[in-house]
């Protein structure tokens, strides 16, 4: 079966220094991840994706993950933090079987300080 | 339309009540899944349509909760005798052909359901 675990629930980094979301997974096969940030009161948005193709993912916002084979890992990065990046961020692997469903991490909340 | 759309954004209702959710994909997106994310659970799938069958339920916590698609388009989840436990947001996604193609899901900004 496959599954993701975000290894860290609530994440505080100051304005301007990097960020890192540390996200594992599971699988049986090759999967597909993505990352989705969620602002207060938002809707769930794409911020990156892996699908087999390069292994050094860029997304939005200046976003970026690195899929690591080796290691399960999907962790997403940022050089510098900025006060819109406050929001919760979710680590996500597709089941490549028929429905494609998403599983979904238990979510990290990013606090950016001034 | 532009994005998914759902609605009501909000809905309070009476324990024992029925309720319906509904969401509007993007136009031709062939693949439609429901999410209900709530406090202490995270995201749970709840079921996913291709055109209007629903190859997987899975999902579905009981056999209170249904759902149906028309038209390849619109989609409604019903919940009948709602429980306080049923309290969530409600999120449907949609997804041209099959999410795990690399296409990924849009969401839309879900349906928060209150049941007092």
């Amino acid at each position: 079966a496959q599954s993701v675990t975000q290894l860290d629930s609530h994440v505080s980094v100051s304005e301007g220094t990097p960020v890192l979301l540390r996200c594992n997974y599971s699988s049986s096969y090759s999967p597909s991840l993505f990352w989705y940030v969620q602002h207060p009161n938002k809707g769930l948005q794409l911020l990156l994706k892996y699908t087999s193709a390069a292994t050094l993912v860029k997304g939005i916002n200046g976003f970026e993950a690195e899929f690591k084979k080796s290691e399960t890992s999907f962790h997403l990065t940022k050089p510098s933090a900025h006060m819109s990046d406050a929001a919760e961020y979710f680590c996500v692997v597709s089941d490549l079987k028929g429905t494609y469903k998403y599983i979904f991490g238990t979510g990290t909340r990013l606090k950016v300080l001034a | 339309g532009a994005g998914v759309s759902q609605s009501p954004s909000n809905k309070v209702t009476e324990k024992g009540k029925d309720v319906e959710l509904r969401c509007d994909p993007i136009s031709g997106h062939t693949a439609l899944y429901w999410y209900r994310q709530s406090l202490g659970q995270g995201l749970e799938f709840l079921i996913y349509f291709q055109g209007n069958s629903a190859p997987d339920k899975s999902g579905l916590p009981s056999d209170r909760f249904s759902a149906e698609r028309t038209g390849g388009s619109v989609s409604t989840l019903t919940i009948q005798r709602t429980q306080q436990e049923d309290s969530a947001v409600y999120l449907c996604a949609s997804s041209l052909a099959r999410a795990g193609e690399g296409y990924g899901y849009t969401f839309g900004s879900g349906t928060r359901l209150t049941v007092v």
